[in-house]
C-alpha cells in the first residue's frame, strides 16, 4: 500500500511569507505528527492530529500551526517565515498513537527560507 | 529531552552483527523501548519496539536487560544499506491520554564498511 505522501518535496521561500505544507497518511491511518529535523536541533515534535482534532503540541511558536481533514489528510502553515525555519519537515503516520504502534514517516518536504 | 543515552559513531564491517546499545536507566514501567533509523536524507523508519521480553523481526533484534535500564539493537548481517542515524526512543502509551509523539535524542551513526 502507498505509504506518507509529503508534497511539496522541495520548497523557497522569502523571509516574511507564508508556506503551507501537506500530508497524506497511510490509508486507514488516523493519526497524523509533523517533526522539524534541523541540523543544530535534530528532530523536534511540532504537533499531532488525531481525528481533525490537535492532540498534542511540541514547543513551537504560534508561527507553527496545521489542521487535518476529515481523510486525515494534515496541512502545516507557517507565516512570517525566518531564515531558522529551513529544515526538513517531517510527517509521520499511526492507525492510533494512543496504542503500540510504530510510526511511518514521509520522506519530508526540504524548506529553505531565503 | 531525550531519556536515553547512545554512543554518537560505530563502525560495523558488512556481513558482521552490528550492536547498537542505548542506555535508558530511568526508563519507567509504562514506557516501551523503540528504535527507528534515518537513512541520509529520508525519513526515519521504524525497526522493532519492546517492552521487557527481547523481541525479534525481519530487520532486527532488540534485547533488553531484566532491570530495562538498557537495550541493544542486533542488526545480525549489516550491509552497507545499513548505514544510518539509529534513534533509540523511549514513549509512554496512554490508554485514552494524548501522549503520542516521540522525542529523538542525536542517535549513533553507523558506517557499515566493505
Amino acid at each position: 500500500k502507498a505509504g506518507v505522501t509529503q508534497t511539496p518535496r522541495y520548497l523557497i521561500k522569502t523571509r516574511g511569507q507564508q508556506v503551507t505544507l501537506s500530508c497524506s497518511p497511510i490509508s486507514g491511518h488516523r493519526s497524523v505528527s509533523w517533526y522539524q529535523q534541523t541540523p543544530g536541533q535534530g528532530l523536534q515534535f511540532l504537533f499531532e492530529y488525531f481525528s481533525e482534532t490537535q492532540r498534542n503540541k511540541g514547543n513551537f511558536p504560534g508561527r507553527f500551526s496545521g489542521r487535518q481533514f476529515s481523510n486525515s489528510r494534515s496541512e502545516m502553515n507557517v507565516s512570517t517565515l525566518e531564515l531558522g525555519d529551513s529544515a526538513l519537515y517531517l510527517c509521520a503516520s499511526s492507525p492510533d498513537t494512543q496504542r503500540n504502534y510504530g510510526y511511518t514517516f514521509g520522506s519530508g518536504t526540504r524548506l529553505t527560507v531565503v | 529531552d531525550a531519556k536515553t543515552t547512545q554512543p554518537t559513531s560505530m563502525d560495523c564491517a558488512e556481513g558482521r552483527a552490528a550492536n547498537l546499545p542505548c542506555n535508558h536507566s530511568t526508563i519507567s514501567g509504562n514506557e516501551y523501548v523503540y528504535w527507528y533509523r534515518q537513512i541520509h536524507s529520508q525519513g526515519p523508519q521504524y525497526i522493532i519496539h519492546g517492552l521487557k521480553n527481547n523481541e525479534t523481526n525481519e530487520m532486527a533484534s532488540l534485547i533488553i536487560t531484566e532491570d530495562r535500564k538498557s537495550s541493544t539493537l542486533i542488526l545480525p548481517h549489516a550491509t552497507l544499506r545499513d548505514t544510518a542515524v539509529y534513534y533509540c526512543i523511549v514513549r509512554v502509551i496512554y490508554y485514552g491520554g494524548s501522549q503520542g509523539n516521540l522525542i529523538f535524542g542525536k542517535g549513533t551513526k553507523l558506517s557499515v564498511k566493505p
